[in-house]
């Protein structure tokens, strides 16, 4: 079946730094979606990516998919306080979405 | 509009007894999913309903029974629990199916 793997599972950084998540697809996807998931909470959508080698920004968040439309990146300049939390993508190939597992991202004052 | 909203917020079963876990929205949404979050795996789905009256098996479904009652409500049932079902189970929505998915504040159950 279809597999989401993301990289890396973990990521301290100091406030002020860059961020980036990866994630891979074992499939094709017709489309992507990434969350956001403070910790003790619900996900919380952030952003849909359909076209191959689409770039999305959201202020500090800048969002890519693949041209191959088997992976996706995300990727945050100048990290704040406010963006601790767990990202997630999610990845269909017009079927369900199948949710990678995850990057947990600390951000040190 | 409350959104996505589940009852209860916690549970402790014992092996072997049943509950159903709520889940209700407010905003017309055709779509609704169960998930369960287990740590480092992120969420995975157990059912989804495209529609009032009709329900599909995700990735998870062994041990879950469903029930879309009405386009609102969507209900899951544990009909006998066991110790691996302890998870955070989150109910979502969308529009249509693939659209943006609404997540509700999820259910910490924990079966012993």
């Amino acid at each position: 079946g279809q597999q989401v793997m993301q990289i890396p599972q973990y990521q301290h950084v100091q406030e002020g730094e860059d961020f980036t998540t990866y994630c891979n697809s074992s499939t094709t996807l017709s489309n992507i979606q990434w969350y956001k998931q403070r910790p003790g909470g619900h996900p919380v959508f952030l952003i849909q990516l359909v076209k191959s080698g689409e770039v999305k920004k959201q202020k500090r968040l800048t969002f890519q998919f693949g041209e191959a439309k088997k992976n996706s990146s995300l990727h945050i300049t100048a990290t704040q306080t406010t963006d601790v939390g767990t990202y997630f993508c999610a990845g269909t190939n017009g079927q369900n979405f199948v949710f990678g597992p995850g990057t947990r991202l600390s951000v040190l004052p | 509009n409350a959104g996505v909203t589940q009852t209860p917020k916690f549970q402790v079963l014992k092996t072997g007894q049943s509950m159903t876990l709520q889940c209700a929205q407010d905003m017309n949404h055709n779509s609704m999913y169960w998930y369960r979050q287990d740590p480092g795996m992120g969420l995975r789905l157990i059912y989804y309903s495209a529609s009032e009256g009709t329900t599909d098996k995700g990735e998870v479904p062994n041990g879950y029974n469903v029930s879309r009652l009405n386009k609102r409500e969507f209900s899951l049932r544990l009909e006998s629990a066991a110790p691996s079902q302890t998870s955070v189970y989150f109910c979502a929505s969308s529009e249509r199916k693939n659209n943006e998915q609404f997540f509700g504040p999820g259910t910490r159950l924990t079966v012993l």
